[in-house]
């Protein structure tokens, strides 16, 4: 089992670009998660999927963020256009329902 | 919604003290409740879990968790620290019907030698 695996592992950009960060979940879990992390603000919720389908996109900051899930094994968090205070740390997680999740290592995004 | 609080932003201890850190939530049905660990500059691992029954928890490295319904807390306990124990913790709710998970603000944990 590889574990949850996100990509790229870095990202530097510069404000007003667009940045994709993209994430497989584990085979066979059937919910994903898209976390952000920053000092400031700790580790939060963005959006989460069961099945493929987005259920809880409250967490999403603004309309320059969007999340989807084409299929089981694929999901990406857009930014567009990116801006400086958009870096920190993002996670993605997943699980089967109910049960602990998985992280992957997350991706640092710099925005300039 | 539910949310998550956890008391202590930074705590400083040295090696052998004990630890306690605090959680409460906020949600009135039945809750999961989880401890992650993330150590510097690595990614979220899970601690140990709460589903159901003996609400004292016991999980990896030598810590546990106890889950007081009553107070709606989930605290963390090590009976003495070390070292490596140094890292950020999370506590962690989500509620027995969906997979809504919030997590705490974390508390930072330094260990000194």
């Amino acid at each position: 089992d590889a574990g949850v695996i996100q990509s790229p592992r870095h990202e530097v950009t510069e404000m007003g670009q667009e940045v994709t960060l993209r994430c497989k979940p584990i085979s066979g879990h059937n919910s994903l998660f898209w976390y952000r992390q920053t000092m400031m603000r700790g580790l939060e919720l963005l959006i989460y999927f069961n099945n493929n389908v987005p259920i809880d996109d409250s967490g999403m900051p603004e309309d320059r963020f969007s999340a989807k899930m084409p299929n089981a094994s694929f999901s990406t968090l857009k930014i567009q256009p990116s801006e400086p205070r958009d870096s920190a740390v993002y996670f993605c997680a997943s699980s089967q329902t109910s049960l602990p999740l998985h992280f992957g290592n997350g991706t640092r995004l710099t925005v300039t | 919604a539910q949310s998550v609080s956890q008391h202590n932003h930074h705590v400083i201890l040295s090696e052998a003290a004990s630890l306690e850190l605090g959680c409460n939530y906020s949600y009135g049905g039945t809750v999961n409740l989880f401890w992650y660990v993330q150590y510097p500059g690595q990614h979220l691992q899970l601690l140990l879990k709460y589903f159901s029954g003996d609400p004292l928890v016991k999980g990896i490295k030598g810590f546990e968790a106890e889950f007081i319904k009553s107070k709606f807390s989930f605290n963390l306990r090590k009976p003495s620290v070390q070292w490596s124990d140094t890292a950020e913790y999370f506590c962690a709710v989500n509620s027995y019907n969906n997979n809504d998970m919030r997590f705490g603000a974390g508390t930072r944990l330094t260990v000194k030698p």
